[in-house]
């Protein structure tokens, strides 16, 4: 069963505007969440985490937003870039967990030059 | 290097053989991860080791699999009479932090398995 779920597959988004990917979850366990960019042929590269003592976190042009009522969060890239183009996962560990991650299934952003 | 490696990056093997995987971690991190992707998934988790104590290992597919860590740095995922199903990429992640301690996970380019 699938405790992270990202229900967008594919999202296109025109240079310099904003992009919005979304991630809900299922396991009120989890307290640790991160955002993952993947080329084609890489490896998944961390880009930003939350702590869910927070509901915003910041870096640059992303920001993840965490509504824990609703279980919830989301990643914001401001302006967005052709180079953003990947496939963008959502990821969560258990709290007391030894932090293994439980991967959503991507979005693959596409950024319209 | 400073990032994770694997090797190799490409494994074809026919069914039934034994394969073996590497990873070298980020040196000096305590905790090493390996996980399956399969085509249009995300990863999922198989393993975990905390230097050379193998903690968690619920993610296992089957006693066919089986993994190492012997001196807490270099890992070797082993994979045993395998089978078509085995097909997948192998990604290894380290981190600095131990278990609990929210670090993110840094991972390797993956080995892409293909059993013919």
């Amino acid at each position: 069963d699938q405790q992270v779920k990202q229900n967008s597959p594919s999202l296109s988004v025109q240079e310099g505007r904003i992009s919005i990917l979304n991630c809900d979850y299922t396991n009120s366990m989890f307290d640790y969440f991160l955002w993952y960019k993947k080329y084609p042929a890489e490896g998944p590269t961390f880009l930003i985490s939350i702590s869910s003592i927070k509901d915003k976190n910041e870096d640059g042009r992303f920001t993840v937003f965490l509504n824990k009522s609703a279980k919830h969060l989301s990643l914001h890239i401001v302006p967005s870039q052709p180079g953003d183009s990947a496939v963008y996962f959502c990821a969560a560990s258990e709290v007391g967990g030894a932090n293994n991650l439980f991967f959503g299934t991507g979005t693959r952003l596409t950024v319209i030059p | 290097g400073a990032g994770v490696s694997q090797s190799p990056r490409y494994k074809v093997a026919k069914r039934g053989q034994d394969v073996a995987l590497r990873c070298d971690p980020i040196s000096g991190h305590v905790s090493l991860f390996w996980y399956q992707q399969a085509l249009g998934q995300g990863p999922e988790f198989l393993t975990y080791f905390q230097n050379e104590a193998q903690l968690d290992k619920s993610g296992l597919p089957s006693d066919r699999f089986f993994a190492e860590r012997p001196e807490g740095s270099v890992s070797t995922l082993k994979i045993q009479r395998t089978q078509q199903e085995d097909s997948a990429v192998y990604l290894c992640a380290s981190s600095d932090g131990q278990g609990g301690s929210n670090q993110p996970q840094h991972f390797g380019d993956g080995t892409r398995l293909s059993i013919l």
